[in-house]
């Protein structure tokens, strides 16, 4: 049980366009989830804190126009990086938070690769 | 503000040897604390956690970690390392003071030598 899912895997997208990944939690809802960012050789970056039906909250320094955060079920949140530059290229990855159900624990996707050219 | 300190940026450790990374925290209020393991370009999977209780956690993969709240850590061991037991180990606190918000430490890079 517990599994959260992301797509794509990985993509590759041109500079100037947008993209969107998905994260799902597929057997259980998540009252939150949680964004991500990796840098090669590097630790996990938050970059915003995703509550069902209200606006995303962005760590300092996430420009929250450029990462839109869309958290509309319980079982669904998306990112979409918006005029994607080869500076977005990342590891992002997600995590699903059931609260207290869940023994307080997040769940972590596989992550999404995204390289912009 | 909370952070996580992994002072060790890479260990290499021969198969069959023991293994300990080490972690230290700062939390304002009770740390929930948790080791991740993470294969190239994977995700994360819990290897355990630590909320109340007993100070030593028993994990999966024949991991345990033990907090020490006087010294603010929380590091984690194991006995006899594996081939397999290869690969990015980050120390991550959080709490229901932070809205359960994780801080990850910088990662442990672990590598076995046969």
């Amino acid at each position: 049980g517990a599994v959260v899912s992301q797509h794509p895997s990985r993509v590759i997208c041109k500079s100037g366009t947008s993209v969107k990944i998905e994260c799902r939690s597929l057997d259980f809802q998540a009252t939150t989830m949680f964004w991500y960012r990796q840098f090669p050789k590097k630790s996990l970056m938050l970059m915003a804190t995703s509550n069902e039906g209200s606006k995303a909250t962005y760590e300092q320094g996430v420009e929250k126009d450029k990462f839109l955060i869309n958290h509309a079920s319980l079982t669904l949140s998306t990112l979409t990086v918006t005029s994607a530059h080869p500076e977005d290229s990342s590891f992002y990855i997600c995590s699903a938070y059931p609260g207290a159900s869940g023994g307080y624990e997040q769940y972590f996707g596989p992550g999404t690769r995204l390289t912009v050219t | 503000a909370q952070s996580v300190t992994q002072p060790d940026i890479h260990i290499t450790v021969s198969e069959g040897a023991s293994l300990e990374l080490r972690c230290n925290y700062s939390y304002g209020a009770t740390p929930y604390l948790f080791w991740y393991v993470q294969s190239p370009g994977q995700g994360l999977q819990l290897l355990l956690k630590y909320f109340s209780g007993d100070t030593l956690v028993q994990g999966i993969k024949g991991f345990e970690a033990e907090f020490k709240r006087s010294q603010s850590s929380f590091n984690l061991r194991k006995p006899s390392v594996h081939w397999s037991d290869a690969a990015e180990y980050f120390c991550a606190v959080g709490g229901n003071a932070a809205g359960n918000k994780l801080t990850f430490g910088g990662g442990t890079r672990v590598l076995v030598k046969p």
